[in-house]
């Protein structure tokens, strides 16, 4: 059974400084990673696609990298703002369609 | 271009009730799924329609939920009756073909239970 664990739970930084999220997987027999951002009481927002295939993914200030063989992934977010503010989850796709969240981690950018 | 679209954004119900919530997903997206959270759990997979087809349905916690996709647009989900472990968000998702594989999720109805 796939699990998917994302730490740390809770973070707060000031604004300005570079970061790192992980999520790690228990089976690494994955189709793809795709992490998402959700702000309260709203929907979530697709951040990043990684193929099983790929190692990495960028958009703006943001990396997303994939090592399947540990069951890791990292999402690093450069010059943090308070805009950043948010949860960030990870979810990972198996053969099927669905996809299989971590708890996330919440983030705070306080200025 | 609409992003897709959940209503109602809340609900507020009593246990025993029937709640039916509803799902617009992008036009043209094939693929519509249902997930949930409940109060300090993951989010969780429902199930999955491929136009008007359920094609997984192996995460509906039991029969008292029910969905539908008539004529592969809108999806509707139906708990009935309601209880109270029913609560949380429901969230659904849309994505166009499985090769394109994003899905993007809508804003989420918040359901509560009493």
């Amino acid at each position: 059974k796939q699990e998917v664990t994302q730490i740390p739970a809770a973070l707060s930084v000031p604004e300005g400084e570079n970061l790192v999220l992980n999520c790690s997987f228990t089976d690494s027999a994955i189709y793809n990673l795709q992490w998402f951002r959700q702000d309260p009481g709203k929907g979530l927002t697709s951040l990043l696609l990684i193929q099983s295939s790929q190692r990495e993914q960028t958009s703006g200030r943001l990396n997303a990298s994939l090592d399947k063989s540990s069951g890791r992934s990292t999402l690093y977010i450069a010059a943090s703002q308070p805009g950043d503010s948010a949860t960030y989850l990870c979810a990972v796709r198996r053969g099927t369609d669905k996809l299989i969240f971590g708890t996330g981690t919440r983030l705070q950018v306080f200025p | 271009e609409a992003g897709v679209t959940q209503f109602p954004s809340h609900s507020v119900i009593e246990k025993g009730q029937t709640v039916t919530l509803r799902c617009d997903p992008i036009s043209g997206h094939d693929n519509l799924y249902w997930y949930r959270r409940v109060m300090g759990k993951e989010i969780k997979f429902l199930l999955h329609f491929v136009k008007e087809s359920k094609q997984d349905e192996s995460g509906m916690p039991n029969n008292r939920f029910l969905a539908e996709r008539t004529g592969g647009t809108y999806s509707t989900l139906k708990v009935q009756p309601a209880e109270l472990e029913d609560s949380g968000v429901y969230f659904c998702a849309s994505s166009q073909n499985r090769a394109q594989e994003t899905q993007y999720f809508g804003p989420g109805t918040r359901l509560l239970v009493l």
